[in-house]
């Protein structure tokens, strides 16, 4: 199974754009990109996925490098509700979780 | 309200003991995956059903089983419960099934605590 690497944790200040990295060098050519996050106490969320080009919702963006090697969740104007654990994951034959990056948020 | 629902929400059991675990998938999707996060852990797969069938198989135990029945709802077995199978078990559903392009709904979880 591919996997992907993103750093344990992160912070940022409100009402300042984020940038959430996350690495998966071994992906195959049909594996889409989903971003999670997971609030204490909740169950994972989805927030955004891609195949090759770059994507927009409401609640975020996500920037694909050429190479599909990595990629890069942005929150446009965090707030303290984007706290959470968030998670690059691949899709694949299973879906596997891995530690994602605790996102913390100063006020 | 995610649509997918998992009860009971919380559940004390005592070692030894046998619980089952359900989910009801959102309307419409016929995959249910489940998932184990301990204290401090990643969420651990555990498996995977489509429309019935098991699909996909992660790191679960011999004393878990799983079943989709035809109404597509699901359940997770454990038994001869120990201390550190305590842990949120998550349930999430999909339309398709992993390889697609689409997103998962997770529920709610449900807290097991294992004494």
């Amino acid at each position: 199974d591919a996997k992907t690497t993103q750093p344990n944790s992160m912070e940022s200040n409100e009402e300042e754009p984020v940038h959430l990295p996350c690495n998966h060098s071994t992906i195959s050519g049909t594996d889409y990109i989903h971003w999670y996050r997971q609030l204490p106490s909740q169950g994972p969320e989805y927030v955004i996925h891609g195949l090759t080009s770059n994507v927009n919702n409401r609640m975020a963006s996500l920037a694909i490098a050429e190479d599909r090697k990595s990629s890069t969740l942005i929150l446009h104007r965090a707030t303290l509700r984007d706290a959470a654990v968030y998670y690059c994951i691949l899709s694949g034959y299973k879906i596997i979780f891995g530690k994602g990056t605790r996102l913390h948020i100063l006020p | 309200d995610s649509g997918v629902t998992q009860t009971p929400k919380h559940l004390i059991t005592a070692t030894g003991q046998r619980v089952t675990l359900r989910c009801s998938p959102r309307s419409g999707d016929l995959s249910v995956y489940w998932y184990q996060q301990s204290l401090d852990q990643g969420l651990q797969f555990l498996i995977q059903y489509y429309n019935g069938e098991e699909r996909a198989k992660g790191n679960i135990l011999e004393r878990f089983s799983a079943q989709q029945f035809p109404d597509l709802h699901s359940e997770l077995n454990l038994s001869s419960l120990e201390l550190g199978d305590s842990a949120l078990y998550f349930c999430a559903s999909s339309v398709l099934g992993a390889s697609s392009s689409e997103g998962y709904t997770f529920g709610s979880g449900t807290r097991l605590t294992v004494v």
